[in-house]
């Protein structure tokens, strides 16, 4: 298994600010994600989090509002700008060993937008 | 793209009894992830599951994948108190064999 840690657990941002959300693992490994739950809902993938490039993102999200970063292979930040309401959601981090492996999630970091 | 549906949307059983959750695929299944949120939390590894026919179980809680590997189910027997919370089938994307496309959840409570 992966030990993940997340900071902050928990944050209240007003409107049109930013917040960097970061992801520890306790090991390297090969992938990490980034997944948004909206209140009561199952959970979307915002992007992969590659290491030494560009984020690849899923349709509907976009490198302006979500940008990510992953300097090497334990590390990965998550950065929600000009937060709006609909920006109110639990983010996660998940991490992938290797392809075919089992996947484990951080905390999540519960996120309310005012 | 590949769409999960699980069933039931929730659940009330008393403690001890069984209970199953179902996991249906549009498509076929590569892979199959079964976890737990406890609510407002993160997710907690349960089981992974990649053969058709394949079954594995962990402490009361037990996976299955259908032959055709389109329809998991998870069992879990004489429920207790600290099986509460929200289970989530992911389906294992064919393409990058790593993203998660997750069904809808099931929320279980256990009454005393």
């Amino acid at each position: 298994s992966a030990v993940i840690s997340q900071k902050p657990s928990r944050d209240i941002c007003q409107r049109g600010t930013s917040l960097t959300i970061q992801c520890q693992v306790d090991s390297q490994v090969t992938m990490m994600f980034w997944y948004r739950q909206q209140p009561g809902q199952s959970l979307t993938l915002i992007a992969t989090a590659n290491q030494g490039s560009e984020a690849t993102y899923e349709s509907g999200f976009v490198i302006d509002k979500f940008p990510i970063s992953r300097p090497n292979l334990t590390f990965s930040t998550l950065t929600v700008s000009n937060m709006s309401p609909e920006d109110s959601s639990i983010y996660l981090c998940s991490v992938l060993r290797d392809r075919g492996y089992e996947q484990y999630f951080g905390p999540g970091t519960r996120l309310t937008v005012t | 793209s590949q769409e999960l549906e699980q069933s039931p949307q929730s659940l009330i059983v008393q403690e001890g009894k069984n209970l199953t959750i179902n996991c249906t695929s549009s498509k076929t299944l590569y892979g199959l992830y079964w976890y737990k949120q406890k609510y407002g939390e993160g997710l907690i590894f349960l089981m992974m599951l990649q053969k058709g026919g394949e079954e594995k179980s962990h402490e009361k809680i037990t996976a299955k994948l259908d032959e055709k590997k389109q329809q998991s189910s998870l069992h879990i027997t004489a429920s207790q108190p600290s099986h509460a919370g929200i289970y989530l089938c992911g389906a294992l994307d064919t393409g990058t064999a790593s993203k998660l496309t997750f069904g809808t959840g099931t929320r279980l409570q256990v009454t005393l």
